[in-house]
């Protein structure tokens, strides 16, 4: 029962590269996040999005962009990938006002930039 | 904005003994502190919250604490398992409620 899928597991892209991950919910969640989780730094927002065409800037935005034209569709996209964005980055979705109730994570893209 | 931190970064202790991850907070308006299991290879969990307006939570071996003059929160796991060998994450609402900020981790190993 899946709820939260992420397209790609594991993901080899070369420096330089444009790089697009994506992240589906079918729980009709208004609110999204992506994280990126490195060791001894726990998870770290990028950025996040309220509804459909609406983001915002988390902790490490720099680098990184989003889009979101569908209220269940989150992407992440690396617009020119640097080997200091290997990591492991999560999509999470939460319903109207997080504050009340936990996320719900994907099970993690495993990018390499080589 | 919100900071959390979280200790000990790693935790090994015996079977059937108790452990215990203690996380602090900065923002005196966090309301929601919710923690998250993270097994190997697998995505985070979460295991159990507590609310501003509670002081203990308890959820068969595992409780929660909170402690709102002092900022601090702290989980409690009993009769350790190996299965509750993991990465445990603490976390806090930011002011505006909107989102959830991360502590750093904890490992926690169980030794049979």
């Amino acid at each position: 029962d899946v709820k939260v899928t992420q397209s790609s597991r594991y993901l080899v892209k070369r420096t330089g590269e444009k790089v697009f991950l994506e992240c589906v919910q079918d729980m009709d969640h208004e609110n999204m996040f992506w994280y990126r989780q490195d060791p001894g730094l726990g998870l770290r927002l990028i950025y996040f999005s309220y509804d459909v065409k609406m983001k915002e800037k988390g902790d490490i935005p720099e680098g990184y962009s989003v889009s979101r034209e569908k209220k269940e569709r989150f992407s992440l996209i690396l617009e020119s990938a640097s080997t200091n964005q290997t990591s492991m980055y999560l999509c999470a979705s939460a319903p109207r006002g997080t504050g009340i109730y936990g996320y719900t994570f994907g099970s993690g893209t495993r990018l390499t930039v080589v | 904005g919100e900071n959390v931190e979280q200790h000990p970064s790693t935790l090994s202790v015996q079977e059937g003994d108790s452990a215990v991850i203690k996380c602090t907070y900065s923002d005196s308006a966090s309301n929601y502190f919710p923690w998250y299991k993270q097994e190997l290879g697998k995505r985070p969990q979460l295991i159990i919250d507590i609310r501003s307006n509670v002081g203990e939570k308890k959820d068969q071996r595992i409780a929660v604490t909170l402690n709102k003059t002092a900022k601090h929160f702290s989980l409690h796991i009993t009769e350790t398992q190996p299965e509750d060998s993991a990465v445990y994450f603490c976390a806090a609402t930011d002011s505006s409620a909107s989102k959830i900020i991360f502590g750093s981790g904890t490992r926690l190993s169980i030794r049979p």
